[in-house]
């Protein structure tokens, strides 16, 4: 079984500046890594994911994370935040191609202010 | 028009009511999830369905039933309302395996309930 846990619940960080949310996860088994955002009254949507190859995965909106397997982590990194990049930021975890679970951390709230 | 939607959006309901969230999906996934969201633990997955024919618990059963009416279509209902099931409830789709995507998941917009 997988688990995974978001080092910060909370992330205040100013416009333009630099963010980096922490993701550690514990498996057995190879894993396939994502990183979901939730925007204010709304549903999650997928930022990135890490299948495979490249251990350094670009995203949407200018998100990228790094997969470290020595170090079971997939931290979110964006080097310049814009307020709308308020949000809840969920990691997740599934366990291989055929495993049908998704576990996800408890999220990471990111508040930007001007 | 969005790929899965959830309906009602926001539910008010008291305890002991039965009460019937549903999920419709227009990217013929074969695969559809319920999980409940609550402040400080994420998503928790209530059941699971891999067809229409195979309907499984998730972690967080207890207190829940579900529907798979269609391919499409995949509801779950709370038979007698209890105020700590009051959470954001997700539902949400995926391909089965092999199709290269790792099981990622799509989701809804989400249905708020909420139990008086």
């Amino acid at each position: 079984a997988q688990s995974v846990t978001q080092l910060d619940s909370q992330v205040p960080v100013f416009e333009e500046a630099p963010v980096e949310l922490r993701c550690n996860y514990s498996s057995s088994v190879s894993v396939y890594l994502f990183w979901y955002v939730q925007y204010p009254n709304q549903g999650l949507q997928l930022l990135l994911k890490y299948l495979s190859g490249s251990t350094l995965v670009k995203g949407i909106n200018g998100f990228e994370a790094e997969f470290n397997k020595s170090q079971t982590s997939f931290h979110l990194r964006k080097p310049s935040v814009h307020i709308s990049d308020t949000a809840e930021y969920f990691c997740a975890v599934s366990g291989g191609s055929n495993d049908y679970k998704l576990s996800f951390g408890a999220g990471t709230t990111v508040t930007v202010r001007a | 028009d969005a790929d899965v939607t959830q309906t009602p959006r926001n539910r008010i309901t008291k305890t002991g009511k039965r009460i019937m969230l549903e999920c419709s999906q227009t990217k013929g996934h074969d695969r559809m999830y319920w999980y409940r969201q609550d402040p400080g633990l994420g998503l928790r997955l209530i059941y699971y369905s891999f067809d229409v024919k195979d309907i499984n618990k998730g972690e967080i059963s207890d207190g829940y039933s579900v529907s798979r009416q269609a391919q499409a279509k995949f509801s779950l209902s709370l038979e007698s309302a209890i105020p700590n099931q009051t959470a954001l409830y997700f539902c949400a789709t995926s391909d089965s395996p092999g199709r290269g995507r790792g099981n990622e998941q799509f989701f809804g917009p989400g249905t708020r309930l909420t139990v008086l």
